[in-house]
């Protein structure tokens, strides 16, 4: 089944004590993203990837970091988690487009993960 | 500016009829995408339906259709025969065609509510 999936699904944690959230997609997609929901905000992008080793800034970026060493996994990274990152987190795929070209090519997105920042 | 806009926070719409969620977006590139998406209380965001912005024709998917207004820059997502699991927030989002890459920017969602 094609799926993204994210671990762990809920996580409670105290300020300043690193975590990572795991991405993990099996469709082969390049294109990898982060992107974090608050209440009234909508969806904000956080960090993407184009591809291996390739990541840029979103939005939102200041307070996490990722890494793309394998296609499939995209990790969120959190140094130093702060209560402003109290939020609830996706993690989506698909293939990337390339500039100019209009494509149908839809984003998957994980179940989610909701992180509280005490 | 917003590039995405949702005037409507909460909608209440009667079980079997149509309820139209409004969504205007704002760019100056040519080639871009509109999506809708759907957030049941569970949390999971389901993609519904897409429009190109050089689709002729308004896009559907079952009881799903986009309302396509290019002058207007709207793209109002209609649900017909509304049931009571179309319960959800819905998301409208766009992606700019210039630059590549898939990045949404998505608007601040509308609460959907069905009763009997």
């Amino acid at each position: 089944e094609a799926q993204v999936t994210q671990n762990p699904r809920y996580l409670i944690t105290v300020t300043g004590k690193k975590l990572t959230v795991t991405c993990s997609q099996n469709m082969n997609h390049e294109y990898m993203s982060w992107y974090r929901q608050d209440p009234g905000l909508g969806l904000r992008q956080i960090y993407y990837s184009m591809n291996v080793e390739v990541t840029d800034k979103g939005d939102v970026p200041e307070g996490y970091k990722v890494s793309r060493k394998e296609k499939r996994n995209f990790p969120l990274i959190l140094e130093s988690p702060s209560p402003n990152q109290t939020s609830l987190y996706f993690c989506a795929s698909s293939f990337t487009r390339l500039a100019g070209v209009l494509s149908t090519d839809t984003q998957y997105f994980g179940p989610g993960t909701r992180l509280t920042v005490l | 500016a917003q590039k995405i806009t949702q005037t409507q926070p909460g909608m209440f719409v009667q079980e079997k009829e149509a309820v139209t969620l409004d969504c205007t977006y704002d760019t100056s590139d040519p080639s871009y995408g509109l999506f809708w998406y759907k957030q049941p209380s569970s949390g999971e965001m389901i993609f519904l339906i897409y429009q190109g912005s050089y689709d002729q024709q308004n896009a559907t998917e079952g009881r799903y259709s986009l309302n396509f207004q290019k002058a207007r820059k709207s793209a109002n997502l209609v649900i017909s025969a509304s049931q009571l699991g179309d319960s959800a927030m819905y998301f409208c989002a766009m992606r700019e065609g210039t630059g590549g890459g898939n990045k949404l920017t998505f608007g601040t969602g509308t609460q959907l509510k069905v009763e009997l």
